[in-house]
């Protein structure tokens, strides 16, 4: 699986967007673009996936270059909850007969701080 | 979103004996899980890929005898540390893969995680 760059740590105001960056310009064709987040003590919680086109659900907007060699995730109204470790990952996520061995593959990813 | 749950939350053990951890998909089925640990301050690391009805596949440097997974149904997955030493004390992360389609994707979702203490 590709591997991808995000800043170490970002600050956000509440109740603005915040905008996350990844890098992953190694991606290749049948890879997603996959990102998660970890608060405190918690298991990863998914976000948002998207393979070439932007994507948008209740939690976020998921932007993706053109080329797929970066994206950006989107929340559009930072709250004081969204504080989180925010990782984006790269994984081949389906193959024929609806298996997938990819790996979900962590890296540091992007601590978030929201403050008031 | 699907709901993958974990039990129990957290646990303590005294050295040398072994611990289960469940895995439950509870409202898809699942025929990969994958464990992860993840010590203080860290990244989660995989441990091992869990298909249903095979063997696991374990990561490099992650011992298969004294970390027994086993997925014996679509919705289950466990794991269990043998002979468990205070160096095993970690938390230990489930995920369960729900299958998409081609245009969509697969999604993987994570379990609450489990605290191990080994006294």
């Amino acid at each position: 699986d590709a591997k991808t760059t995000q800043p170490t740590s970002m600050d956000c105001a509440e109740g603005r967007a915040a905008n996350l960056p990844c890098n992953h310009s190694t991606i290749s064709g049948n890879e997603y673009v996959y990102w998660y987040r970890q608060i405190h003590s918690q298991g990863p919680q998914y976000i948002i996936h998207g393979l070439k086109n932007n994507e948008t659900n209740e939690m976020a907007s998921l932007i993706i270059t053109e080329d797929r060699k970066s994206s950006t995730l989107i929340l559009p109204h930072a709250t004081l909850r969204d504080t989180a470790v925010y990782y984006c990952i790269v994984r081949v996520s389906w193959e024929w007969g609806g298996t997938s061995y990819g790996k979900l593959t962590f890296g540091q990813g992007t601590i978030l701080t929201v403050h008031p | 979103g699907a709901v993958v749950s974990q039990h129990p939350s957290w646990v303590i053990c005294k050295s040398g004996t072994s611990v289960k951890i469940e895995c439950r998909s509870l409202d898809f089925q699942a025929t990969t899980m994958f464990w992860y640990r993840q010590f203080p301050k860290q990244s989660l690391m995989l441990m091992a890929t869990s298909n249903e009805g095979s063997k696991a596949t374990y990561e490099q440097g992650v011992e298969k005898d004294k970390f027994l997974i086993n997925h014996a149904s679509l919705t289950l997955s466990t794991l269990t540390v043998t002979s468990a030493h205070p160096e095993d004390s970690s938390f230990y992360i489930c995920s369960a893969e729900s299958t998409g389609g081609p245009t969509s994707g697969n999604t993987i979702y994570f379990g609450e995680g489990s605290w191990l203490t080994v006294v």
